[in-house]
């Protein structure tokens, strides 16, 4: 079956503009997760959606980080005013018990 | 605060030396452990899960065990496509929220032919 998506798979945008990530779970999965990878970090959480509940936002760097989870479905993570310490790969994860699978993730570049 | 801890950080074996993989932990309570297999450009692959110590999981070459302080990866006969980034993780019990992963660093499998 179909995996979890990630769109777009790169994205290069300069100092200060906003930017939009978007994720597709597979389907069916109640749970919906976005960590960030930087180089040579390992990965950190960002947000987690469950179903109908409140999302956890305690991984969120700033309050620049916000995510919204429409439908029970689709996630878009937006950063806005981006900065260079931002640049890093963007990876989403969902689930329906406690094993969570990734999407390839979104690569962004602040210039 | 949880912890995870993933040693040696490179590791290159040649083709069918068998090794270990290590990932030592401090948590909480322990929900479950997750090993997962990273190649270069890709997002994370789930490999296994582990709830308890004691506990072990194999698949092809890979088996992994579980205790109560640490995890191991163990390869047996590797081969080259088995070169990746082996990454481990752990989920806390009983958090308000309790399902988000705490990954250690990884460590960065090269086997050679």
């Amino acid at each position: 079956g179909a995996g979890v998506s990630q769109s777009p798979s790169n994205k290069v945008t300069e100092k200060g503009k906003d930017v939009e990530l978007r994720c597709d779970p597979i389907s069916g999965h109640t749970a919906l997760y976005w960590y960030r990878q930087s180089l040579g970090q390992g990965l950190e959480f960002l947000i987690y959606f469950q179903g109908n509940s409140a999302p956890d936002k305690s991984g969120l760097p700033s309050d620049r980080f916000s995510a919204e989870r429409t439908g029970g479905s689709v996630s878009t993570l937006t950063i806005q005013r981006t900065q260079q310490e931002d640049s890093a790969v963007y990876l989403c994860a969902s689930s329906l018990e406690s094993e969570q699978y990734f999407g390839p993730g979104t690569r962004l570049t602040v210039t | 605060e949880d912890q995870v801890t993933q040693s040696p950080e490179a590791l290159r074996l040649q083709e069918g030396e068998s090794s270990s993989l290590n990932c030592s932990y401090t948590v909480s309570g322990l929900r479950g452990l997750f090993w997962y297999r990273q190649d270069p450009g890709k997002g994370p692959e789930f490999l296994f899960t582990l709830y308890s110590a004691g506990e072990e999981k194999e698949k092809e070459r890979l088996k992994a065990t579980l205790t109560k302080k640490e995890s191991f990866l163990h390869i047996t006969a590797p081969k080259p496509e088995d070169s990746a980034t082996y990454l481990c993780a752990v989920q806390a019990r009983g958090t308000e929220y309790g399902n988000k992963l705490v990954f250690g660093a990884g460590t960065i499998l090269r086997v050679k032919s």
